[in-house]
């Protein structure tokens, strides 16, 4: 079983919908969580970093964190065909003295359509 | 501010040789780590740089290695190139781990 799982889509939806992306994860040592969006051939970029568990808002981006059942979530409201890109969500705990990286899930492709 | 740069963007090596990738963090961020995109395995954590220390490694081979200087610009080399490490690396920066930001990748093709 990976650390982290994350659909790999590719999720489709039409414009102006409200998009939800998932993952779970099994290793509760994860303690932080972030959310990248990734165009094509470009670097990830950071959209949403949480801590605890709950909502975070930003924009038109939501973050939810549920630590009893494992599992965030990225939500998107008022999709515009820009958000088309993979998300990837990253997580990361901290050991011993010093932190380890970031744990990334594969990514979800999404597509918004005009 | 100017975003993370990495040069070269692309790379075509062959088997055997090394290879050295260079990143220059935001201002001011003294935290550089280095990751590993592939489409098999994803976004994988080489290591992290702070204050020119090797703070954190992930599960790669000795072949993979790297520097930060005091400027807090950093190096990952790699000896001994093989097929596999053909991938995208990735390097970000950051005051701290939980808000990295990436620079736009070094595309190496290893034949």
């Amino acid at each position: 079983q990976k650390e982290v799982e994350q659909d790999p889509g590719p999720l489709s939806v039409p414009e102006g919908a409200i998009v939800s992306l998932n993952c779970t994860y099994s290793n509760s040592a994860f303690q932080y969580f972030m959310w990248y969006r990734q165009y094509s051939r470009k670097g990830p970029e950071l959209l949403m970093y949480t801590y605890s568990s709950g909502n975070k808002e930003d924009g038109r981006f939501t973050a939810q964190v549920d630590k009893s059942s494992k599992y965030i979530s990225l939500f998107i409201r008022d999709s515009q065909p820009s958000d088309s890109a993979t998300y990837l969500c990253a997580m990361k705990m901290y050991s011993g003295g010093g932190a380890d990286g970031l744990t990334f899930g594969k990514g979800t492709h999404l597509i918004i359509q005009p | 501010k100017a975003g993370v740069t990495q040069t070269p963007r692309y790379l075509i090596k062959t088997r055997g040789q090394q290879v050295t990738l260079s990143c220059s963090p935001i201002s001011g961020h003294r935290s550089v780590s280095w990751y590993q995109q592939t489409p098999g395995q994803g976004l994988q954590f080489l290591f992290e740089y702070f204050s020119e220390t090797q703070r954190n490694k992930g599960n790669f081979p000795g072949r993979f290695s790297g520097r930060q200087f005091s400027n807090s610009r950093s190096e990952m080399n790699v000896s001994t190139l093989e097929l596999g490490d053909s991938a995208l690396y990735l390097c970000a920066s950051g005051y701290n781990q939980e808000t990295q930001y990436f620079g736009p990748g070094t595309r190496l093709l290893v034949l």
